[in-house]
């Protein structure tokens, strides 16, 4: 089973700065089985990215994912108000989805 | 507009069973894959299952493999989890989700909570 790992734990930022935001996986993962959500609280999560690098639908384009093999990368332009959220990368393998543990992006 | 409504959520004693169902609307149900996704209080997301458009396929996350069976009745548009022999490590929302392409989820539901406690 493929893990996924993202770092930070916890990203302090402040709106208008860049938020980026890595997932390192165990093994090499297909770009093409990629994915990035985001999740507020008290909310279902919301596709962002799919494909390592493709913007879901109605997605802002200040969103942009990267990487290839084990380490992929989710960068937030300019952080707006509504930005700050918990994110999760998965992919998919074996027929079998996994998730990371998540990183959770706070207002500093 | 891609709705999923979750229902049949709520609380069990450990061994028993639920039945979670899923309205699907919005969308051409037969054509997608759908999965069940499960979010422990606190913690993070885990995949649960998978069934494909046809039912041809059917996939379990090893910790519900044996104990958990996903369903669909595609002339009702809806998807279901029979969850049997529950434990408290089942707690959680389950979230119904749609497959979008291959390997990734594009829509979810508001998810219903699950509780298994005595």
């Amino acid at each position: 089973e493929i893990v996924l790992t993202q770092s930070p734990g916890t990203l302090s930022l402040s709106p208008g700065e860049r938020a980026t935001l890595s997932c390192r996986a165990s093994r090499s993962v297909s770009s093409s089985y990629l994915a990035w959500y985001q999740q507020r609280p008290g909310q279902a999560p919301r596709l962002l990215i799919y494909g390592a690098s493709s913007r879901a639908t109605g997605i802002p384009d200040r969103f942009s994912g990267s990487g290839s093999g084990t380490d992929f990368t989710l960068t937030i332009s300019r952080l707006e108000p509504e930005d700050f959220a918990v994110y999760y990368c998965q992919q998919f393998d074996s027929s079998r989805f996994t998730f990371g543990q998540g990183t959770k992006l706070e207002i500093k | 507009e891609v709705q999923l409504v979750e229902s049949g959520g709520g609380l069990v004693k450990p061994g028993g069973s639920l039945r979670l169902s899923c309205a699907a609307s919005g969308f051409t149900f037969d054509n997608f894959g759908m999965n069940w996704v499960r979010q422990a209080p606190g913690k993070g997301l885990e995949w649960v299952s998978c069934i494909t458009g046809s039912s041809d396929y059917i996939y379990y996350a090893d910790s519900v493999k044996g104990r958990f069976t996903v369903s669909r009745d595609n002339a009702k548009n809806s998807l279901y989890l029979q969850m049997n022999s529950l434990r408290a490590e089942d707690t959680a929302v389950y979230y119904c989700a749609r497959g979008g392409g291959y390997s990734f989820v594009d829509y979810w539901g508001q998810g219903i909570l699950v509780t298994v406690s005595s």
